[in-house]
């Protein structure tokens, strides 16, 4: 079974700086995707950035940006430019990709502080 | 983009009455929808994957007669929590599929509180 590792389970950031936050996973699989979601306070989940494992290139999405090594099973998100509205809890996930649609695999979450 | 809406926001039941969660697509089509649960300060935790007009998947240790699962539409699915007690006390978070774009879209949740 797969699953998803997140080792920090509480990070602080001041604002403008740059923070990141592990992933690392668990699967005998080799096509798959890996996201990073955010949940505010208001608990509604956000998709922060999405890697297929078949691309070689990093995910980019503005400040967000991710280190994917597949050989060394290890995702981790690069928040650059903190804003205070980036605090929130960051979830790691996992899903396989294959016939039908796959269900998640989440990571127990890391807590992002942001200081002003 | 693409709309996951959760009804009730927040509902306070007593012990051993059953409450009903909809989780409606707006603007999109979903053959699948997805029901996690949160318990605070944790990760959501995948409780079943109901798919348009079938029978739900339940996660092994959910029970599925007392978390019934229905799908009877493409932008509709309901969770009904049956004789709830308060260690059903949690929050409940839906997601939906969009069927033409294969992603996964996640509803704003519903705080079940048990008294």
């Amino acid at each position: 079974a797969q699953t998803v590792t997140q080792s920090q389970p509480e990070m602080s950031v001041q604002e403008a700086e740059t923070v990141t936050l592990s992933c690392t996973y668990d699967t005998s699989e080799s096509d798959y995707y890996l996201f990073w979601y955010k949940q505010p306070p208001s608990r509604q989940m956000i998709l922060v950035i999405r890697q297929e494992a078949y691309k070689q290139q990093n995910a980019t999405e503005n400040r967000f940006s991710v280190n994917f090594q597949k050989a060394a099973k290890s995702f981790s998100l690069k928040i650059s430019d903190s804003q205070l509205g980036d605090a929130a809890m960051y979830f790691c996930a996992y899903r396989r990709r294959g016939k039908g649609f796959q269900k998640l695999v989440f990571g127990t979450g890391t807590r992002l502080l942001v200081s002003p | 983009g693409a709309v996951v809406s959760q009804h009730p926001s927040r509902v306070i039941c007593k012990s051993g009455t059953s409450v009903k969660i909809e989780c409606r697509s707006l603007d999109f089509q979903a053959t699948t929808m997805f029901w996690y649960r949160q318990f605070p300060k944790q990760s959501l935790m995948l409780m079943a994957t109901s798919n348009e007009g079938s029978k739900a998947t339940y996660e092994q240790g959910v029970e599925k007669d007392k978390f019934l699962i229905n799908h009877a539409s493409l932008t509709l699915s309901t969770l009904t929590v049956t004789s709830a007690h308060p260690e059903d006390s949690s929050f409940y978070i839906c997601s939906a599929r969009d069927s033409d774009l294969y992603e996964q879209y996640f509803g704003p949740g519903t705080r079940l509180t048990v008294t």
